[in-house]
């Protein structure tokens, strides 16, 4: 059973648009969330995270909204750039668990056309 | 510096060699982790180490075997491995001292076993 859910495989947005990245997550106790972007044979490089306390973080052109209630939260990125096309993964912590496990979800390719 | 360093970046072997990998970082974290990952696939965590200390085997062959020499080393030693074992193998590490955690990937060793 898939914990952590992104339900568009790929996604293309014009350059300087936005681009809206989705994940949903159906284990409750998840409290901690991070997007990860990913080029082909790279190791994946850490974005911007938000804890289950907080509904928005923002870091420069990325923001990450959080729905506790719906359970999904979004990644914005505006405005959209070439060198962004890239996997991007959503991955969640369940903190109380006692382990450090982070589950992914199966990734979204994002192509930011020029 | 958030940086986690891997070597080699590229690695070929028989299934009857016997090789290693290597990982390092140097920002004082006391979580390490082993993943592997496939094309198009997440992240699949196999192992991982809390305080120099094997805290998670995630059911992965003995044909993999973990070492961690110090709190900034992290190796996988490879014996006797099977073509389906071609794949990105990823470093990460996280302080291991909150529960608000980012793990801190490595750019990856890609294996190739003939």
């Amino acid at each position: 059973d898939q914990q952590v859910k992104q339900n568009s495989p790929s996604l293309s947005v014009q350059e300087g648009r936005i681009s809206i990245l989705n994940c949903d997550y159906t284990n409750s106790m998840f409290d901690y969330f991070l997007w990860y972007k990913k080029y082909p044979a790279e190791g994946p490089t850490f974005l911007i995270s938000i804890s289950s306390i907080k509904d928005k973080n923002e870091d420069g052109r990325f923001t990450v909204f959080l729905n506790k209630s719906a359970k999904h939260l979004s990644l914005h990125i505006v405005p959209s750039q070439p060198g962004d096309s890239a996997v991007y993964f959503c991955a969640a912590r369940d903190s109380g668990a006692g382990s450090y496990q982070l589950t992914f979800g199966k990734g979204t390719k994002l192509s930011v056309i020029p | 510096d958030t940086e986690v360093t891997q070597t080699p970046k590229h690695l070929v072997m028989g299934m009857t060699n016997k090789k290693s990998l290597k990982c390092e970082q140097h920002m004082g974290h006391r979580a390490m982790y082993w993943y592997k990952q496939k094309a198009k696939k997440p992240p699949e965590l196999m192992f991982v180490y809390s305080y120099e200390k094997l805290s998670i085997n995630e059911s992965v062959p003995s044909r993999f075997s973990p070492e961690c020499p110090n709190s900034s080393l992290l190796n996988l030693h490879l014996h006797a491995l099977q073509p389906e074992d071609s794949a990105l193998y990823l470093c990460a590490s996280s302080s291991g001292q909150g529960s608000l955690e980012t793990q801190y990937f490595g750019p990856g060793t890609r294996l190739l076993v003939l």
